[in-house]
């Protein structure tokens, strides 16, 4: 089983350029979240999309945007990249009453 | 306030001893709990789900919950060096109840 799978893996961007993180999930989960994670300042949700067709601020969502595709995808975009956005973005999926499991995560420098 | 606090750490636990990771949360409301760990570089992994109050063990890893003092921590027996890692605290419910909220992590270092 894959699981939750994102990418890229990695990805360096210059400041104003914009890019989509792309994530699927095939355990035919409703939930889906993206977390980023900076040091110290542990997981700090985005977006997240509690089931297909809705989605819903985090604790952080400016700079971003989402797209829950169908329910398997849910995307995140960056319109213009800005150094602040440098992090570990983190997608994720669970069953309705149980905890995530992670996508293994896209490093990503903006300079 | 934050919503899930952790002391950081670093914790450092002989091997072969009892490692005790603290948790505390504001929302009274609260309905699930989490502890995920995460080696370096990689993404959390969940270890342990706790519901209801009392203790609830899997093989060597022993959560406890007290809604009461809106407290969780989680035991680790006969540590190993392969527990070093990051353990991420995480609750969901009451006013959160479609998203989880993580702790910022305790850093555990077990010692040979």
């Amino acid at each position: 089983n894959a699981g939750v799978t994102q990418t890229p893996k990695f990805q360096v961007l210059k400041t104003g350029q914009s890019m989509t993180l792309q994530c699927a999930q095939d355990m035919n989960h409703n939930s889906m979240y993206w977390y980023r994670q900076d040091p110290g300042m542990g997981l700090r949700l985005i977006y997240y999309s509690a089931s297909e067709g809705t989605t819903d601020k985090g604790e952080v969502p400016n700079g971003y945007n989402v797209s829950r595709l169908n329910k398997r995808e849910f995307s995140l975009r960056l319109e213009s990249a800005a150094p602040s956005q440098t992090s570990v973005y983190f997608c994720a999926s669970r069953p309705d009453d149980y905890g995530y499991t992670f996508g293994s995560g896209t490093r990503l420098t903006v300079v | 306030q934050k919503e899930v606090e952790q002391n950081s750490g670093p914790l450092s636990v002989p091997e072969g001893a009892i490692a005790s990771l603290n948790c505390t949360y504001s929302d009274r409301g609260s309905q699930s709990f989490f502890w995920y760990r995460q080696y370096s570089g990689k993404s959390p992994e969940l270890i342990m789900s706790i519901y209801s109050n009392g203790d609830k063990e899997d093989g060597r890893f022993t959560a406890q919950l007290n809604k009461a003092s809106q407290y969780v921590s989680l035991l680790i027996r006969d540590s190993q060096p392969s527990d070093s890692a990051t353990y991420l605290c995480a609750v969901r419910g009451g006013s959160s109840a479609s998203k989880i909220i993580f702790g910022s992590g305790t850093r555990l270092s077990i010692r040979p």
